[in-house]
């Protein structure tokens, strides 16, 4: 059974860069499926950020594609989320999630990690 | 830019039917968008409903189904019930692995 974890600093300075890791567990990262962010902003509606495969092929958001990283690290069975320049508008609660290009569906998430971006 | 629109607040009467739907404000939502149904509750991750038009996720409930109705993808709940009062959201596949989700139906059970 797969699960996922978000981890990270919950409190990033303007400007500075939000990291934040999925650890996955009861399923190899390099096995198959793609690899998926999300965040949703307090009381707001949920946002795909981006989606990456274990052999580094990425789809991003275009919106955020110009301070947007995502990576994969298969030793460690995690992928992971760089967004720069931040604002007050990227405080969020972030969510990773496994993705299954056959079906195309999203599941299963992790629970989310909230990331708030504040001097 | 098209945008993918959802009802902002819906109500059923428990046992009830209702129809939760989701378009695009420019052209029609097809089986190609791979259309998918989540539901949320207040302080808990999204969970997955319906995927790729009318698949059922593991363990949801034959209560809830999706369809294509018109030019707009459906979740249909019938029999509702007092714990299906939660967040739905839909989530369109636009081409070039990029998704849009809709703003959200507010359901209520009452």
């Amino acid at each position: 059974q797969v699960q996922l974890q978000e981890s990270g600093p919950g409190l990033v300075k303007p400007s500075e860069t939000l990291s934040l890791t999925c650890s996955v567990s009861g399923y190899s990262i390099s096995s198959g499926y793609y690899w998926a962010w999300f965040r949703q902003s307090p009381g707001k509606g949920l946002e795909w950020i981006g989606t990456i495969h274990h052999s580094g092929s990425t789809y991003y958001n275009p919106s955020l594609r110009s301070r947007l990283s995502i990576s994969v690290d298969t030793s460690k069975n995690q992928f992971s989320l760089k967004l720069n320049s931040v604002t007050a508008a990227d405080t969020a609660v972030y969510y990773c999630a496994t993705y299954s290009t056959s079906t195309k569906q999203f599941d299963p998430w992790g629970q989310g990690t909230l990331v708030t971006v504040s001097s | 830019q098209t945008v993918v629109t959802q009802e902002p607040s819906f109500s059923v009467s428990p046992g009830g039917a209702v129809t939760l739907t989701c378009g695009l404000t420019s052209g029609s939502v097809s089986t190609s968008h791979y259309p998918s149904w989540f539901q949320q509750t207040p302080g808990q991750a999204p969970r997955s409903l319906i995927y790729s038009t009318n698949i059922r996720s593991s363990g949801v409930p034959d209560r809830f189904s999706g369809s294509i109705l018109g030019n707009k993808a459906a979740l249909t709940i019938t029999g509702a019930q007092a714990d299906d009062e939660s967040d739905y959201y839909c989530v369109l596949y636009m081409g070039n692995g990029y998704w849009v989700f809709g703003g959200g139906t507010k359901l209520t059970v009452l």
